[in-house]
């Protein structure tokens, strides 16, 4: 199975910061990375797929970058409701895997 | 819009059964592969099983492999998860999710984007 690794593992920045948080997968996956928000006690939310593009809907402030094994998340300008764990998930290979998470908190 | 409601969670004791059912809407549920995915509390994202659009093709996770069967009836636009011999570590919330292929039509296509979830249920196996 490909190891998905998602570095940190929580994270706690100001409103208005710059965050970033990274992703490596264990082999190539080309760009077949998704990033997804969940805040608690609801279900997951794409945002990013194929490791750059925004998902319809979602505010320009998130964005994606990377290929091969190495990608990486961005908020722009953080703000209250972005607190949230956030995952990234490859579909290069079967099993379909997650990264372990990070939990994003204001500080 | 696209809307996906789970049911049938429940506490179950080790080595009980249960159904979960997904009733999708908003879409054209025939013509897409549809998984679940679970999350153990506090824990992260596993994806569990997938099923082809027209059910002719599973996938399944090896920890759920043998005990779990994924199903589909297009006619009532509703998702399946039948769970047998359960153990405590299968406990989570699990989520139905539409996928999205670049693989469609290939014996890739449950290589997917996960782009609807709906709200999960929650399943306990305790004694």
């Amino acid at each position: 199975d490909i190891q998905m690794t998602q570095s940190p593992s929580s994270l706690s920045a100001s409103v208005g910061d710059r965050v970033t948080i990274t992703c490596q997968a264990s082999q190539d996956i080309s760009n077949y990375l998704n990033w997804y928000q969940q805040k608690p006690g609801k279900a997951p939310k794409l945002l990013i797929y194929d490791a750059s593009n925004l998902e319809t809907g979602v505010p320009s402030r998130f964005s994606g970058s990377g290929s091969g094994t190495d990608f990486t998340f961005t908020i722009s300008s953080l703000q209250p409701e972005d607190i949230a764990t956030y995952y990234c998930q490859q579909y290069d290979n079967r099993p379909i895997t997650f990264g372990q998470g990070t939990r994003l908190e204001i500080k | 819009q696209v809307q996906l409601v789970e049911s049938g969670g429940g506490v179950v004791q080790p080595g009980g059964s249960l159904r979960l059912s997904c009733a999708a809407s908003g879409f054209t549920f025939s013509s897409y592969g549809m998984h679940w995915v679970r999350q153990a509390p506090g824990k992260g994202l596993e994806w569990v099983a997938f099923i082809r659009y027209d059910g002719s093709n599973k996938y399944y996770a090896d920890s759920v492999k043998g005990r779990f069967t994924i199903s589909r009836d297009n006619s009532k636009n509703t998702l399946y998860l039948q769970m047998n011999s359960l153990r405590a570590e299968d406990t989570a919330v699990y989520y139905c999710a539409k996928g999205v292929s670049w693989f469609a039509g290939t014996a890739m296509d449950d290589l997917t984007i996960f782009d609807y979830w709906g709200q999960g249920t929650l399943v306990t196996v305790s004694s």
